[in-house]
């Protein structure tokens, strides 16, 4: 079975920039979730859909947005590129969105602003 | 705010040593806690999950955590660790069962030496 896929892999921009990020959940899972992972820290949430809707956001600026698609892909996107957005970049899908429901992470996107 | 602490950065361990990795964290009420494992050049991968009930969790690979709530604490062990174990542990926190976000801690990174 697939597992979470994110595309691209890697992906240099420069400062002020648009960049788009994108990821396929596993087949079935309906909740997409977003991370962003700095060098030496762990993952911190930026966003949770489910059903194209957005169920939760993180403490990040309105330069962050995302989107969720009928077949429950979902899209990253990050306008104005700032240094500090260098980060890998996680998505994570899980089946349901509230309760017990198991989180399974995808490979990252690895984003460098120059 | 809700915080996840890892106290140890980078553990060094040899080959069938006992592994502790600690994780504490400040919410008071009721948490499902969560390590995840970082391969070298592989994604997040679930070790083992705390919801209720038994607060020593078995998980893969022969990884077992304890909860012990009065300490707020969920931390990793292992009674002898192989090469292969070389990793980022990261310990992860969720609120309840309504939809709140995983937050990670910092993580702590295991070398294993021959």
């Amino acid at each position: 079975d697939a597992g979470v896929t994110q595309s691209p892999t890697h992906l240099i921009k420069t400062r002020g920039q648009h960049v788009t990020l994108r990821c396929s959940p596993i087949s079935g899972h309906k909740s997409v979730s977003w991370y962003q992972q700095v060098l030496g820290q762990g993952p911190q949430f930026i966003f949770q859909y489910y059903e194209k809707e957005e169920r939760g956001r993180g403490n990040f600026p309105d330069r962050f947005s995302a989107r969720q698609f009928p077949n429950y892909s979902s899209e990253l996107n990050v306008n104005a590129l700032l240094l500090g957005d260098s980060a890998l970049y996680l998505c994570a899908s899980s089946q349901a969105l509230a309760g017990i429901n198991e989180q399974f992470f995808g490979p990252g996107t690895r984003l460098t602003v120059l | 705010a809700q915080s996840v602490s890892q106290h140890n950065h980078h553990v060094i361990l040899s080959e069938a040593a006992s592994l502790e990795l600690g994780c504490n964290y400040s919410y008071g009420g009721t948490v499902n806690l969560f390590w995840y494992v970082q391969y070298p050049g592989q994604h997040l991968q679930l070790l083992l999950k705390y919801f209720s009930g038994d607060p020593l969790v078995k998980g893969i690979k022969g990884f077992e955590a304890e909860f012990i709530k009065s300490k707020f604490s969920f931390n990793l062990r292992k009674p002898s660790v192989q090469w292969s174990d070389t990793a980022e542990y990261f310990c992860a926190v969720k609120r309840g069962a309504g939809n709140t976000p995983l937050v990670f801690g910092k993580g702590t990174r295991l070398s294993v030496i021959a």
